[in-house]
């Protein structure tokens, strides 16, 4: 089945720590995206990549950083500069980047602090 | 500010009864999409409506769009309490930097069986 994998699924970061959330697709979709939703509102953007080598910040960008070598991954680091990283992260993903594209999402992980 | 904007933030209906939740946005769009999410999941893809039409269907959902009152309004018939779940708005946004799409804060509906 085709779709898109998150791990872990919880994820605890001490003090100081960068912590890397994994994200898949074997959908073959150019576009990947990472969210953040906290309760009570929708969700916001913090990277986005329209292809392979190539990714722009989104509205929420500071203290987080992405990475995309291959088509398939796009994985998401949460560093130290993020003081407030507890939060739900979903990653998602389109056939191409456009504002007409349903997008797939995964199941999310969930970033407490320790 | 929220571009798109559910309406109401909870929901509570019996079984068998339908649904109605409302979107409102700002600026003018080229498309909207519904989205659903179960607790603790991600986003499922509902429906995409754009701006030149008025109404869609999808099983028992239906979803309408008004652009001259900016707004959209999705119709969940005959629910179960499978419906149970937040469902969000998605607009895009036509005068930014880049294309992206707004995700509202959602509406929390409870079937109760």
């Amino acid at each position: 089945d085709g779709g898109i994998t998150q791990s872990p699924k919880y994820l605890f970061r001490k003090e100081g720590q960068n912590v890397t959330l994994s994200c898949e697709q074997n959908l073959n979709h150019d576009a990947m995206y990472w969210y953040r939703q906290d309760p009570g509102q929708g969700l916001r953007l913090i990277y986005y990549s329209q292809i392979v080598n190539d990714f722009q910040k989104g509205d929420i960008a500071e203290g987080y950083s992405v990475s995309r070598e291959k088509k398939e991954s796009f994985p998401l680091t949460v560093t130290s500069a993020q003081k407030n990283p507890t939060a739900f992260y979903l990653c998602a993903s389109s056939i191409v980047q456009g504002v007409n594209q349903p997008q797939h999402f995964g199941d999310g992980t969930r970033l407490s602090i320790l | 500010s929220q571009q798109g904007e559910e309406d109401p933030q909870a929901l509570s209906i019996q079984e068998g009864e339908n649904a109605t939740m409302n979107c409102s946005y700002k600026t003018s769009i080229n498309n909207l999409q519904w989205y659903r999410q179960n607790s603790g999941r991600g986003l499922v893809h509902l429906i995409l409506i754009r701006s030149n039409e008025r109404e869609k269907h999808s099983g028992r959902l239906r979803v309408t769009l008004d652009t001259s009152k900016k707004s959209s309004s999705l119709l969940i018939t005959a629910s179960r309490a499978a419906d149970t779940a937040s469902y969000f708005c998605a607009t895009d946004a036509l005068r930014t930097s880049y294309d992206k799409v707004i995700f509202g804060p959602g509406t929390s509906l409870s079937v109760i069986p």
